[in-house]
């Protein structure tokens, strides 16, 4: 992909509010998505995943929605805790890529108290 | 901890030296990732293998790369002549695949700084 710098998405909330992140994904053969929290010196952590069958997919505090029509995936966090602070990575597989992800830009979350 | 590991964590060496990251993954994980990751840039793949199988490599995988994971458990990733242009984190994912399945489970990472 190309190198998009150090200027990343941010998307700043308040502690208790709904936050929503958004990713366009590239490849329309990609029928595995997947939402990565990475913390400042740290390796991504699985959030929650979407196979390309559904259109959502709820867990614990977090909602993925796929749109595949405009290749859109959306996670939204309810209730935002300071602790959600992190950069958001979405990733897309599947396909004839199977194996490997290629993730997404990346969104800074700020979550002030 | 039966997450994934890598190790060292950080490594610097100087330009034109070898260097080798190792990574285990979660127990009975059949496939093993390799990722790198710039600052500011999500993970770029760099190869992976199931069980003791390389069974694709990017083309980011120049000569001076080459990643091995001889009994299907643990894997290494070498890097030989290193440049400045290799500085970065490198990043093991491991995975339990299964048709339609491939949920990869990262590892904290080896962050390299070449002087």
């Amino acid at each position: 992909g190309e190198s998009v710098g150090l200027h990343l998405p941010t998307l700043s909330v308040q502690e208790g509010d709904n936050s929503i992140i958004n990713c366009a994904y590239s490849n329309s053969a990609s029928d595995y998505f997947i939402w990565y929290k990475q913390e400042s010196g740290k390796g991504p952590q699985f959030i929650i995943d979407i196979r390309s069958n559904m259109d959502k997919r709820q867990g614990q505090r977090v909602t993925v929605l796929l749109n595949k029509t405009v290749k859109h995936l959306s996670l939204q966090i309810a209730a935002t805790q300071p602790g959600d602070s992190a950069v958001y990575f979405c990733a897309e597989g599947g396909g004839t890529s199977y194996g490997k992800l290629t993730f997404g830009q990346g969104t800074i979350l700020t979550v002030h108290p | 901890d039966t997450g994934v590991s890598q190790n060292p964590r950080h490594k610097i060496t100087k330009r034109g030296q070898n260097v080798t990251f190792r990574c285990d993954p979660i127990s009975e994980h059949n496939r093993l990732y390799w990722y790198r990751q710039t600052l500011g840039q999500g993970p770029e793949f760099l190869t992976y293998f199931q069980n003791e199988a390389q069974l694709e490599k990017s083309r980011l995988l120049s000569d001076r790369f080459s990643a091995e994971r001889p009994k299907g458990s643990f894997s290494t990733l070498e890097i030989q002549r290193t440049e400045q242009g290799d500085s970065a984190m490198y990043l093991c994912a491991s995975s339990l695949f299964k048709t339609g399945v491939d949920t990869q489970y990262f590892g904290p990472g080896t962050r390299l700084t070449v002087l």
